[in-house]
Order: structure tokens, then sequence, then C-alpha cells
């Protein structure tokens, strides 16, 4: 299967940045994406989610952007903060219930 | 609201024995559990998918007879491990979900097993 090996794709900002975390998905049929925000040894926690019928979803300090039609999916995150440093991933619906995670990005902000 | 609780937060067993991970959604009945493995710098790979009173899910090349679920209740699954090897040592994590369909998974703290 798909292995990102032991490298995760990382992306260094300084704090007070904007962070752009970017996805592609495999499922043009896929109808819900969710980001989730996961810290070391911890289980993945809910960031913002969007349904395939909008384009565009704000939440506190994150926004969501998708683009069906080339299947990519962006994270933003405004003034970015040391807290923000994490391993990010997007998830697509797979099965009627079923979530495929991405690859993950992890997040480095420093002061 | 919508936590989800995982026991134990870490266990370490000897190779050849069989480890239970409880999952419990503590303020909500969860429609539908899953459960997902984790290895280090990698993503989440659903394991199965599991819904109250009946079998789980699994997903292809997951071994049902190694790793059994159970979904006794709307609030609480469990996976055991059986005669676990140094190979199933991983970060096992369950999520919740409260509605059917495409929707939010509540995500539990995971749990680290070591087999020695």
């Amino acid at each position: 299967g798909e292995s990102v090996g032991l490298h995760l794709p990382t992306l260094s900002v300084q704090e007070g940045d904007n962070s752009i975390i970017n996805c592609a998905y495999s499922n043009s049929a896929s109808d819900y994406f969710i980001w989730y925000k996961q810290e070391s040894g911890k289980g993945p926690q809910f960031i913002i989610d969007i349904r395939s019928n909008m384009d565009k979803r704000q939440g506190q300090r994150v926004t969501v952007l998708l683009n069906k039609t080339v299947k990519h999916l962006s994270l933003q995150i405004a003034a970015t903060q040391p807290g923000d440093s994490a391993v990010y991933f997007c998830a697509e619906n797979g099965g009627y219930s079923t979530l495929t995670f991405g690859k993950g990005t992890m997040l480095l902000v420093s002061p | 609201g919508a936590v989800v609780s995982q026991h134990p937060s870490r266990v370490i067993c000897k190779s050849g024995t069989s480890v239970k991970i409880e999952c419990r959604s503590l303020d909500f009945q969860a429609t539908t559990m899953f459960w997902y493995r984790q290895f280090p710098k990698q993503s989440l790979m659903l394991m199965a998918t599991s819904n109250e009173g009946s079998k789980a899910t699994y997903e292809q090349g997951v071994e049902k007879d190694k790793f059994l679920i159970n979904h006794a209740s709307l609030t609480l699954s469990t996976l055991t491990v059986t005669s676990a090897h140094p190979e199933d040592s991983s970060f096992y994590i369950c999520s919740a979900s409260e509605l059917a369909g495409p929707n939010e998974q509540f995500f539990g703290p995971g749990t680290r097993l070591t087999v020695l």
C-alpha cells in the first residue's frame, strides 16, 4: 500500500505568519472532508469540515478551501502560534460512514 | 461534549499474549465506532468499522481472527489483539460517530501497544 516512509512533509513557519497546508484527495465522489490536528502521542482533534456543496468554510483562525475540479483541499491557519505545531491530516469520506486519511503534514511553528 | 476515551493509554505485553483495548463514548451514543492503527510518522489506517450489536466490517488485509472487535453497547467497543507479536506494536486509535452517514468522527486519545 501507499506509504510515506519515515518522513512526513513538513511546513516550517514563524509565529504570526499565515500557514497553508494542502491536500490532494483521490475520490471524485467524496462529498465530505475534514481536517484533523494530531499532537504527538494523542488522538486526532477535529479542526474544521466542509461538504462538497461548498468551496469555502471559515472557523476561528482557520479556513478550509475545496476545489473539486482538481480534487484539492487546503487548510489556512491565520496568525500561526507555537501551539499550532502538530501533524495535520485531511480526511475524505470513504464508504458509507468511513473516513480515508491523507498522508499528513507536519507544521512546525518557531517563535 | 463528544468525548471519547480509551483504556489503557499504553500497554506492554509479551509475545503470544492477548490484549484488550476499550473505547467508550462518554457523553453521546455512538451509532458507529471505528478502529485505526497508526505506525510512527504515518497516517491512520482504518482497521474496522463496528455497529452496536452486529459484526464488525474489516478492511482488506486486516485479520478478523487476530483483531477481535466487540461492540456490545452504543457507548462501548473493544478491540482484542490476540496472540500479539512484535509487529503488532503500534498506536491504536478508536473513533465514534454519533450520526449515520458521512459525518465527523470523534477520536479517542489512542493506546500505545508494545509487544516484547
